[in-house]
């Protein structure tokens, strides 16, 4: 198994330009999850998908939009990246299903925005 | 929303040593409290974890307490090794979303 899957591994972007980030999971878990790690500012939850079909906002949504495209992937999109965007993002899943529960990560992506 | 707050932010120990990093939180209802590990670059992974029905947990030189009543959990490194260095992360849940404190830098030295 490989586990929590992210592409792609790094993107230097422009001010303005749109990208979509992707993620995979095949341990047939229900939730899934999208976190920017800033320093010194820990993990922030952008968006969280607790079962297919649903999406909800995190801590930190503003500027981003997310994609449950079925039961295995998650997207994040960047409509129109800011500089405030850089950051390291993951993904994250767990097998859901009601109540708090060990959470698996994907490798990161990097993002540059310029 | 729950709030979690972590320290030190940086703590630096000679091999051998013990080491400790303690986190508070605000939501009583929190039940779940897990710690991750995350080395330079790489993904945070879950080293070990308590529920609230428990006030201790011990997985070899690891080991995590609970105090419920103060709103407060610990992680506990003996015999701390120079590949224990690494940023450790404490998180709290009532529910599917973990709330993570910002980090601590533990740098074990040989």
């Amino acid at each position: 198994n490989a586990g929590v899957t992210q592409t792609p591994k790094f993107q230097v972007l422009k001010t303005g330009q749109s990208m979509t980030l992707q993620c995979a999971q095949d341990m047939n878990h229900n939730s899934m999850y999208w976190y920017r790690q800033d320093p010194g500012m820990g993990l922030r939850l952008i968006y969280y998908s607790a079962s297919e079909g649903t999406t909800d906002k995190g801590e930190v949504p503003n500027g981003y939009n997310v994609s449950r495209l079925n039961k295995r992937e998650f997207s994040l999109r960047l409509e129109s990246a800011a500089p405030s965007q850089t950051s390291v993002y993951f993904c994250a899943s767990s097998e859901g299903g009601g109540g708090p529960q060990t959470q698996y990560f994907g490798p990161g992506t990097r993002l540059l925005v310029l | 929303g729950e709030n979690v707050e972590q320290h030190p932010s940086t703590l630096s120990v000679q091999e051998g040593d013990s080491a400790v990093i303690k986190c508070t939180y605000s939501d009583s209802a929190s039940n779940y409290f897990p710690w991750y590990k995350q080395e330079l670059g790489k993904r945070p992974q879950l080293i070990i974890d308590i529920r609230s029905n428990v006030g201790e947990k011990k997985d070899q030189r690891i080991a995590v307490t609970l105090n419920k009543t103060a709103k407060h959990f610990s992680l506990h490194i003996t015999e701390t090794q120079p590949e224990d260095s690494a940023v450790y992360f404490c998180a709290a849940s009532r529910s599917s979303t973990l709330t993570f404190g910002k980090g601590t830098m533990l740098l074990v030295s040989p």
